[in-house]
Parts: C-alpha cells; sequence; structure tokens
C-alpha cells in the first residue's frame, strides 16, 4: 500500500522568511510519480511540480525549490522569501508509474496549512 | 478557457436525500476522478473512470455511485446510504499519458442540513 506523511500539521512564517514543508512516502512500486498541489482559500488545488521515481535532479523554479532523495524517500518543498500569498494548504501527493489509471490515483497527504503574516 | 467545471459550490441536502455533483471537462481527458476532502485530511479517492461506459471504486466508494455516459461528463451522486456526506468533493482529470498532469476542479461543498 501507499502512503504518504506530511508531519507539519500548520507552519506559521513572517513574511519573508524561507519555510521547508517536509513530505516523505512509501511505495512498493519502483516507477511512481511525486505531486505537490497547493490549496488557496478558495478551495482548488493547484498543480505546482510533477516528479517521476527516476529523475532526482531537484529542481528551482522561481521562489520554489524541491528536494527529492530517493534514498530517504523524501520530496520536501521550501518556498524562498515567502509572502502573504503563499498562505495555503499544500499537499505532497504520491501515483503509481504504471498503466491504465494507476497515474491519476493519487494518495495524498494530509496537508499542511502555511500562514504567512506579513 | 480548458478546464473542469464542477457545480454546484455549495449544495445543502437532507437526510435521506439523494444528490448529484456536477464535473464536466472540456481537456479531451479520458481518465476522471473523485476525490472527497474531509477537514484536516488529504483527499480520498471514490471512484474512478477510464473511459466511457466505465468505472471502478475507490477507497471510499460505499455510499456513492456515478455514470460515465459521455468522455467529459462524470457525475457523482451521495446517496441516503452515505453515513456522513458532509464534506468537500473534488472532480479530477487526466489525459491518460503518463506524466501529464493531473487537472482538478474547484471542489463541491455539501452540507447535510
Amino acid at each position: 500500500a501507499q502512503k504518504v506523511t506530511q508531519a507539519q500539521t500548520e507552519i506559521s512564517v513572517v513574511e519573508k522568511e524561507d519555510v521547508t514543508l517536509d513530505c516523505v512516502y512509501e511505495t512498493r512500486d519502483t516507477t511512481y510519480y511525486l505531486f505537490w498541489y497547493k490549496q488557496p482559500p478558495s478551495g482548488e488545488l493547484v498543480f505546482l511540480i510533477r516528479r517521476n521515481s527516476f529523475d532526482e535532479q531537484n529542481e528551482i523554479s522561481g521562489r520554489y525549490s524541491w528536494n527529492f532523495q530517493k534514498s530517504t524517500s523524501s520530496f520536501n518543498f521550501t518556498i524562498t522569501a515567502s509572502q502573504v500569498v503563499d498562505s495555503a494548504v499544500y499537499f505532497c501527493a504520491l501515483s503509481g508509474g504504471g498503466g491504465g489509471t494507476s497515474y491519476g490515483k493519487l494518495t495524498f497527504g494530509q496537508g499542511t496549512i502555511l500562514t504567512v503574516h506579513p | 478557457d480548458g478546464g473542469i467545471t464542477q457545480s454546484p459550490k455549495y449544495l445543502f441536502r437532507k437526510e435521506g436525500q439523494n444528490v448529484t455533483l456536477s464535473c464536466e471537462q472540456n481537456l479531451n481527458h479520458d481518465a476522471m476522478y473523485w476525490y472527497r476532502q474531509d477537514p484536516g485530511q488529504g483527499l480520498r479517492l471514490i471512484y474512478y473512470s477510464q473511459i466511457v461506459n466505465d468505472f471502478q471504486k475507490g477507497d471510499i466508494a460505499e455510499g456513492y455511485s456515478v455514470s460515465r455516459e459521455k468522455k467529459e461528463s462524470f457525475p457523482l451522486t451521495v446517496t441516503s446510504a452515505q453515513k456522513n456526506p458532509t464534506a468537500f468533493y473534488l472532480c479530477a482529470s487526466w489525459s491518460g499519458r503518463l506524466g501529464n498532469t493531473i487537472y482538478f476542479g474547484e471542489g463541491s461543498w455539501l452540507t447535510v442540513v
């Protein structure tokens, strides 16, 4: 069975601080995908990044960066110089890389509520 | 604009009633999914469909039903058998090509009164 754990339930920071959201996953699949989604107060899930299990290259996109380490089964997300607009719930998710609909069958972590204060 | 449209955004249901949540996508995606979100929890999979006229149960299908008569539509019915239906419901779709983005709708809030 697949499992995703986001140990941080809530994080509160002051604007311009850097913040890292932790994600640890469990899977027996050799091919899998990891995702981060952002859920603002309006409710929709906004896609941020996707990584497959064969691509451990870390990525930076503007103020966002991701650290994928298969050795520790972790896929952490960092926001540099946080802003009030970053306040949201952030979800880490895992899917299988097999055929059929397994890719879209996401296993979500419980989410981390990030609050950025001005 | 291409995307997933869910309606209604807010819905109130009396106990014992069935309600249907709409999900329509114009992305020409083959696969569609329904997730449920409870406060302080992640999303859990209710049902999914890979092609028209075919669908499978997810992890928490009891008390729910779906249909997939058209590629672009995947409505979810919350039946009276669902013991605790108050939740936020999200519909998602995917092209079917591995590695492509999985898109979500804006969700529907269902409250039992």
